[in-house]
């Protein structure tokens, strides 16, 4: 069964910083693989996806992530943190038979120091 | 842009009273699905559903949770007898394809 795991819980950046949210998964075909953000008292939002076209992806917010299979990773990224970038992100992976429910990693809080 | 529509946004429910979660999917979409949140934790798959019967569940969805799409819009998630641990956010999403998931902005239930 596909699996999700995010590295590192919490993540603190100054504003104005690079931004890294880690993202491994183990699936035993190419996945289709999602990063999804939720605002405090929100629902999840679609960031960007990977669906096995290029491998670099590129999402709403500045944010873009890349696809490298021989790591099984999906890390997200963006140059240069904002404030309002302060969050919940989880990155999820589609089961590729069955039901093809998402499989989500435990989370990162992003915090964005000033 | 289609969106998944849930309601009530907010439900307040009595310790083993019946409550049901209503959703309205994207009409094109074929799969159905019922996630929950438990405030602070990951998102965690209740159950599936795909041509009019469940497709899977997971083992939080027990005898006390059911499911229904009674006219070929709602999709409605049914907790009949609450309990103070199923407080939490409950996320209704629907895709047509497993290249595209379309979340509703959910319904909190509290359980008091």
């Amino acid at each position: 069964a596909q699996s999700v795991t995010q590295l590192g819980s919490h993540v603190s950046v100054s504003e104005g910083a690079l931004v890294l949210l880690r993202c491994n998964y183990s699936s035993s075909v190419p996945p289709y693989l999602f990063w999804y953000v939720q605002y405090p008292n929100q629902g999840l939002q679609l960031l960007l996806k990977y669906t096995s076209a290029a491998t670099l992806v590129k999402g709403i917010n500045g944010f873009e992530a890349e696809f490298k299979k021989s790591e099984t990773s999906f890390h997200l990224t963006k140059p240069s943190a904002h404030m309002s970038d302060a969050a919940e992100y989880f990155c999820a992976v589609s089961e590729i038979q069955g039901a093809q429910k998402l499989v989500f990693g435990q989370g990162t809080r992003l915090t964005i120091n000033p | 842009e289609p969106e998944v529509t849930q309601t009530p946004s907010h439900q307040v429910t009595q310790m083993g009273q019946e409550v049901i979660l209503r959703c309205v999917p994207i009409s094109n979409h074929l799969y159905f699905y019922w996630y929950r949140q438990i405030l602070g934790q990951k998102v965690e798959f209740l159950v599936s559903f795909y041509n009019n019967e469940i497709s899977e569940k997971s083992e939080i969805f027990d005898d006390q949770f059911s499911v229904e799409r009674p006219d070929g819009s709602n999709f409605t998630l049914k907790i009949r007898s609450t309990k103070l641990e199923d407080s939490a956010m409950y996320f209704c999403a629907s895709t047509e394809d497993r290249a595209g998931y379309t979340f509703g902005s959910g319904t909190r239930l509290t359980v008091v």
